[in-house]
């Protein structure tokens, strides 16, 4: 079964950095085939996509959301079966539940169908002075 | 942008009741709306891709159905386990994608 486990949260000030992290485990996923999303989830509010990074074969290139482009990066380490979020200038805004998820979009032909199949269990990242 | 539309906010029901939760879109996204399971805590679960198609090891009391701008998520009798938020999500305007505002199912 294919589990993604996040770490790295925490509380910080605001204007800090923080680098989550999402690590794979299970048998019969080939985690450099695919693309890894993050999300989040502020108080009260919906899921939000934070950005992705497609495979190696893709380019490796990542894409962001309007809110978080030029703050934070995503990267990945496919030996360590690992991608991260790493997060700059840290805002009162940017405090949520974070989650990555496994992102089909190198896989599926129709890149309307790529969808989530797996997420980890959410990492809180609180940012207060 | 699409916007994805979930109604009702809240449904109360017992367990073994059925379970009907709607998902709007603004416009047209074809078959490509998925349904996902979310509890306080834990990982939010894929139940329903491509409107229709269940995902690996969900149970056969989910199903999903619908095309173009209306789906529907069905749990044909709620078992103890399933009452959580529900979120439908599509992804037509790639990268980006979009979540509904969810539905929580509690029990009544």
């Amino acid at each position: 079964e294919v589990q993604l486990v996040g770490s790295g949260g925490g509380l910080v000030q605001p204007g800090r950095s923080l680098r989550l992290s999402c690590t794979a485990s299970g048998s019969g996923f080939s985690f450099g085939d695919y693309a890894m999303s993050w999300f989040r989830q502020a108080p009260g509010k919906g899921l939000e996509w934070v950005g992705f990074i497609r495979s190696k074969a893709y380019g490796g290139t990542a894409e962001y959301a309007a809110s978080v482009k030029g703050r934070f990066s995503i990267s990945r380490d496919d030996s360590k079966r690992s991608a991260y979020l790493q997060m700059n200038n840290l805002k009162t805004e940017d405090t949520a539940v974070y989650y990555c998820a496994r992102d089909r979009t190198d896989i599926v032909v129709v890149v309307a169908a790529s969808y989530l199949d797996y997420w980890g269990q959410g990492i809180l990242v609180t940012v207060s002075s | 942008d699409i916007v994805l539309t979930q109604t009702p906010a809240t449904l109360s029901l017992s367990p073994g009741e059925r379970a009907t939760l709607s998902c709007r879109a603004s416009q047209s996204v074809s078959r490509y709306l998925a349904w996902y399971q979310h509890k306080p805590g834990q990982a939010p679960r894929l139940l329903i891709y491509d409107a229709s198609n269940r995902a690996t090891g969900i149970p056969a009391r989910f199903s999903g159905s619908g095309s173009g701008t209306d789906f529907t998520l069905t749990i044909s009798s709620l078992e103890p386990d399933d009452f959580a938020v529900y979120y439908c999500q599509q992804r037509t305007n790639w990268p980006l994608p979009t979540f509904g505002g969810g539905t929580k199912v509690e029990i009544k």
